[in-house]
């Protein structure tokens, strides 16, 4: 069964770097995703892309994060410079198409952590 | 706003007993509902989904949950449990752009 990839599965970053975090959607899917986890919390909805573009974005989708996708493949999540409560799990998810019957597959997620 | 409440943090039961995870939303029109699973160090698995028709859904592993309206309650069961459903669970409601809102989730012990 198709899946999506994220990697790497743990990053170590000082505070104040960039990072960047991958993820390979599955292939015949339009839509993406990413949430977090910080330790001990709820899953949270950071920003959804279709098309190219930003469909929608949460508060804590700052000025700091971007998305892109560089390719037909590949989906990057971006953190200009990193704080310490930057810490935590990312996941990355996608979607076949419309619907809000269609379900979101989930990678098995980048645990980062921010020295 | 849309919400998803998992009231139990934690929940304790012993292997072959039947277990109950409780999720109650808040949603204006139908819902959208999704249960998921996570095991320690692994992603989301999705084990199943309400969208419409028939309240009571089946899922993978021998999970069903079932959707009543007048109580706003997405509740997930399996009549018996196997020592490899510890993992935490996740309830979520589809808003704005299809984005998931999550529950806190409740982390399941099975005791031997």
């Amino acid at each position: 069964e198709p899946e999506v990839t994220q990697t790497p599965s743990h990053q170590v970053t000082q505070m104040g770097q960039e990072v960047i975090l991958r993820c390979v959607p599955i292939s015949n899917h339009l839509y993406f995703y990413w949430y977090r986890q910080i330790l001990g919390q709820k899953v949270e909805f950071l920003v959804s892309f279709y098309n190219n573009e930003i469909s929608e974005k949460s508060e804590i989708f700052d000025d700091q994060f971007s998305v892109e996708r560089p390719d037909g493949s590949n989906f990057t999540l971006k953190i200009r410079s990193t704080k310490l409560e930057d810490s935590a799990m990312y996941f990355c998810a996608s979607r076949r198409d419309r619907g809000g019957n269609q379900p979101q597959h989930f990678g098995d997620g980048t645990r980062l952590s921010i020295l | 706003a849309q919400s998803v409440t998992q009231p139990d943090i934690h929940i304790t039961v012993s292997e072959g007993a039947s277990l109950e995870l409780r999720c109650n939303y808040s949603y204006g029109a139908t819902p959208y509902l999704f249960w998921y699973v996570q095991s320690p160090g692994q992603g989301l698995q999705l084990l199943l989904k309400y969208f419409s028709g028939d309240t009571l859904v089946q899922g993978i592993k021998g999970f069903e949950a079932e959707f009543k309206r007048s109580q706003s309650s997405f509740n997930l069961r399996k009549p018996s449990v196997h020592w490899s459903d510890a993992a935490e669970y996740f309830c979520a409601v589809v808003s704005g752009t299809y984005k998931y809102i999550f529950g806190t989730g409740t982390r399941l012990k099975v005791l031997a």
